[in-house]
């Protein structure tokens, strides 16, 4: 099993839709997860970090965490030909100070 | 201070030659790590320093590698006798401790892409 899945995609949106991305995770003491934005022959950019369950908003990306569950998960509202890009999700495992990340997941949001 | 940044962006060797990647971190951070990433796949932790110590190294690393912080700001990552299979983007990211322990939030720089023919 591997520590950090997500669904590899396509995930295709249409301009103005909400995006609605998962992950899923292993270590039941993870206490830190992050979203990064990676567009295609760029490195990783950090939008968005949670560190509590529920919900955390940050202009139109919402990242909502369930610990019980273990998955978070990223929602972009309106999304734009602009977010089209892959998304990685990252967890912080218990006692190491490192990043797992996920293989990403491929968004694409067509006009 | 703009970032993280990484030298050469590119780099073409012929399998059996060694390279060597150098980062430049965020000048206040204290932790530097070393990610690959082949395509289609999530970033890999290799390693990561504290200020001039390495203090992790991925069981994934063969002997082959080797990374070095020795005055705890920049970072070099070389790969002894390369492979095809060492064909990668190499990412540097770097992160500071006085965010606590709740986080490691990590800013990475632009990555080196190796080809090894």
């Amino acid at each position: 099993q591997k520590e950090v899945e997500q669904n590899s995609g396509p995930l295709s949106v249409p301009e103005g839709a909400i995006a609605s991305l998962n992950c899923t995770y292993s270590d039941r003491v993870s206490q830190s997860f992050f979203w990064y934005r990676q567009y295609s022959g760029k490195s990783p950019e950090l939008i968005m970090s949670i560190y509590s369950n529920g919900d955390k908003e940050d202009g139109r990306f919402t990242a909502q965490l369930n610990k019980a569950s273990q998955y978070v998960s990223l929602l972009i509202r309106d999304s734009q030909p602009s977010d089209s890009a892959t998304y990685l999700c990252a967890v912080n495992p218990g006692g190491y100070n490192k990043l797992i990340f996920g293989a990403g997941t491929r968004l694409a949001v067509h006009p | 201070d703009t970032g993280v940044s990484q030298d050469p962006r590119h780099k073409i060797t012929k399998r059996g030659q060694n390279v060597t990647f150098r980062c430049d971190p965020i000048s206040e951070h204290n932790r530097l790590y070393w990610y690959r990433q082949t395509l289609g796949q999530g970033p890999e932790f290799l390693t990561y320093f504290q200020n001039e110590a390495q203090l992790e190294k991925s069981r994934l690393l063969s002997d082959r590698f080797s990374a070095e912080r020795p005055k705890g700001s920049f970072s070099t990552l070389e790969i002894q006798r390369t492979e095809q299979g060492d064909s990668a983007m190499y990412l540097c990211a770097s992160s500071s401790t006085d965010r606590g322990p709740l986080g490691e939030k990590l800013f990475f720089g632009s990555g080196t892409q190796l080809s090894v023919l």
